[in-house]
């Protein structure tokens, strides 16, 4: 069985750009939620998506976006990149919303912004 | 103060030895615990699963939950240096959709 795939792996962007990320679920998950890991903060949670609608949004400011499609594929956007934000976004996925499963992680995408 | 403290570590110990680690919490509310172990420039993997106060046994994993307490610990049986990793505490409200993190505990298994 598959696990979560996250593209692409590696990623060096200039400020001011912006980026998209992708994360394809575990075959039969609906829920794809999108954590931040830094050294400094940790795992931080940016949102969560279920049946193609956001149901929670954490802390981040409007230049994070992100939407599912109907094959349950999620996407997300960073516009306007600042410096900070450099770190490993890591997207999870769960059969159903959170909490009432287990979350599996992807390998995350590493994004350098310089 | 954050919601879901853990020390950073790093915890040492000798092959064989019980790894043990644990986390606090602060909010009553959280009812669904995860541990997870993440390897250097790797994803988070799970490790254990529960809801409810007591003890999850799996393999050489196990999990206790003080509801009572709000705190949290994982028991790493006859560690072997393939244990060497960052653990992390996940915890979560019944009706919320996100993870909350503890910052992680370095462990170093030593041969």
């Amino acid at each position: 069985k598959a696990g979560v795939t996250q593209t692409p792996r590696y990623l060096i962007k200039t400020r001011g750009q912006q980026v998209t990320l992708s994360c394809s679920p575990i075959s039969g998950h609906r829920s794809v939620s999108w954590y931040q890991q830094t050294p400094g903060q940790g795992l931080q949670f940016l949102f969560e998506y279920f049946s193609e609608t956001q149901r929670n949004k954490g802390n981040f400011p409007g230049r994070f976006s992100g939407r599912q499609f109907s094959n349950s594929r999620s996407e997300m956007n960073v516009s306007t990149l600042e410096l900070g934000d450099s770190a490993l976004y890591l997207c999870a996925s769960s059969l159903v919303q959170l909490p009432n499963t287990e979350a599996f992680f992807g390998q995350g995408t590493r994004l350098t912004v310089v | 103060q954050k919601e879901v403290e853990q020390d950073p570590g790093p915890l040492s110990v000798p092959e064989g030895a019980i790894v043990s680690l644990n986390c606090t919490y602060s909010n009553s509310a959280f009812q669904y615990f995860m541990w997870y172990r993440q390897y250097s420039r790797k994803g988070p993997e799970l490790l254990m699963y529960t809801y409810s106060s007591g003890n999850k046994e799996d393999g050489r994993f196990t999990a206790q939950v003080d509801k009572s307490s709000k705190y949290i610990s994982l028991f790493i049986r006859d560690s072997q240096p393939s244990d060497s990793a960052t653990y992390l505490c996940a915890i979560a409200q019944a009706a919320g959709n996100k993870l909350t993190f503890g910052g992680g505990t370095r462990v170093l298994v030593k041969p």
